[in-house]
């Protein structure tokens, strides 16, 4: 079965703090996996998008890097920002079999304290 | 473009009423995603369509779930009757195939069964 896993379930760090979060799969035989930021009572935002091929990607503060022989994704924030205060969830797509299912984690609910 | 499009944002019905909810995907968009995200389950994919066309319907939870794409810039997910435990909030996605597919969502539809 494949699952997505994020430890932890909730992070609260002060202000200016860089952090990582984590992302676990079940199956490495994926076609991408995705970032995504979700803000109370808000749709999801993507944020970064790792192609199978891929080790990282960067956008800002926000850096997310790609391991698929241990199944395991980080997104390292630098320098947090009460602004960055939200649901983390990483989702990951495997190979046409699945069509373009989603599978996402639970997410990580993150709170940067000014 | 407006991004992706739902209403009601917020429903509020009682055991056993028909429930409706509408999505607009984001125009030349040819994938259309339902979700469905509570505490306890977090985020699931109901069922999506690619141009128009149902194409994995294996998240829908029981029959009393039917969705539609009679046109490219339009869904239905409708609830009938409804139940308590289909309270959640409701998701809609659209996309664009190719190597950085990425998944625009909605800023969803909040249902209270009561």
């Amino acid at each position: 079965k494949q699952e997505v896993t994020q430890i932890p379930a909730a992070l609260s760090v002060p202000e200016g703090e860089n952090l990582v979060l984590n992302c676990s799969f079940t199956d490495s035989a994926i076609y991408n996996l995705q970032w995504f930021r979700q803000d109370p009572g808000k749709g999801l935002t993507s944020l970064l998008l790792i192609q199978s091929s891929q080790r990282e990607q960067t956008s800002g503060r926000l850096n997310a890097s790609l391991d698929k022989s241990s199944g395991r994704s980080t997104l390292y924030i630098a320098a947090s920002q009460p602004g960055d205060s939200a649901t983390y969830l990483c989702a990951v797509k495997y190979p046409e079999t699945s069509g373009s299912r989603l599978t996402f984690g639970e997410g990580t609910q993150l709170t940067v304290n000014p | 473009d407006a991004g992706v499009i739902q209403s009601p944002r917020h429903e509020v019905t009682e055991m056993g009423q028909e429930v409706t909810l509408r999505c607009k995907p984001i125009s030349g968009h040819d994938y259309l995603f339902w979700y469905r995200q509570t505490m306890m389950r977090g985020l699931e994919l109901l069922i999506y369509f690619n141009n128009n066309v149902p194409i994995d319907d294996s998240g829908m939870p029981e029959d009393r779930f039917s969705a539609k794409m009679p046109n490219a810039s339009f869904s239905t997910l409708k609830i009938q009757p409804s139940e308590p435990r289909d309270s959640a909030v409701y998701f809609c996605a659209s996309s664009f195939p190719g190597e950085y597919e990425t998944q625009y969502f909605g800023p969803g539809t909040r249902l209270l069964v009561l």
